[in-house]
């Protein structure tokens, strides 16, 4: 079975711009969840998308948000990029939107804001 | 809410020695405790979890971790590591609540690194 897939893996943007991540899940999977990593604050929570619903949400500015698709994919937009959302964005699927059930991570992508 | 403090930043061993990376957390109601390994330049990787029943849980590549409830630790153990398990670690909770979603808080990480 394929494994999670992020693309781009790398992105480079100014300031200001707009940026589309995208996710695509393990097959059969119908959870995602993205997160944030950086030097400085360590892995954040963003979002958790389940048949294409928020289901939880983290603590970020209305900038960020993520929708899901009925194939489960989801991709995630952050707008008016600022110098600290230069970060590791990390996307995980699981089988169903409980704790008990395996995150399989993916490879990420890593957004550079310059 | 949860939050999880790893204890160690930075732990360096040789080859063939054990190793204990060090994690606890703090919550309100019933959690569930995860391990995952983060190798250069890739994402995370399940090593092991607890979710209820014995409080030694095994996990891959020879990783076990210990549960303790009183002392609301999660520590991970691996009683001869490899060069090879030079890595960040991470330890992360979850709410158990069916209805919570699968939310991970992590600890901020612990470098691994094995000398020869």
């Amino acid at each position: 079975k394929a494994g999670v897939t992020q693309t781009p893996r790398y992105l480079i943007k100014t300031r200001g711009q707009q940026v589309t991540l995208s996710c695509s899940p393990i097959s059969g999977h119908r959870s995602v969840s993205w997160y944030q990593q950086t030097p400085g604050q360590g892995l954040q929570f963003l979002f958790e998308y389940f048949s294409e619903t928020q289901r939880n949400k983290g603590n970020f500015p209305g900038r960020f948000s993520g929708r899901q698709f009925s194939n489960s994919r989801s991709e995630m937009n952050v707008s008016t990029l600022e110098l600290g959302d230069s970060a590791l964005y990390l996307c995980a699927s699981s089988l169903e939107a409980r704790a008990s059930y395996e995150q399989y991570f993916g490879p990420g992508t890593r957004l550079t804001v310059t | 809410a949860q939050s999880v403090t790893q204890l160690d930043s930075q732990v360096p061993v040789f080859e063939e020695a054990p190793v204990e990376l060090r994690c606890n957390y703090s919550s309100s109601v019933s959690v569930y405790l995860f391990w995952y390994v983060q190798y250069p330049n890739q994402g995370l990787q399940l090593l092991l979890k607890y979710l209820s029943g014995s409080t030694l849980v095994k996990g891959i590549n020879g990783f076990e971790a210990e549960f303790n409830k009183s002392q609301t630790s999660f520590h991970l153990r691996k009683p001869s590591v490899h060069i090879s398990d030079t890595a960040e670690y991470f330890c992360a909770v979850t709410n158990s609540r069916l209805t919570s979603g699968s939310r991970l808080t992590f600890g901020e990480g612990t470098q691994l690194t094995v000398n020869p």
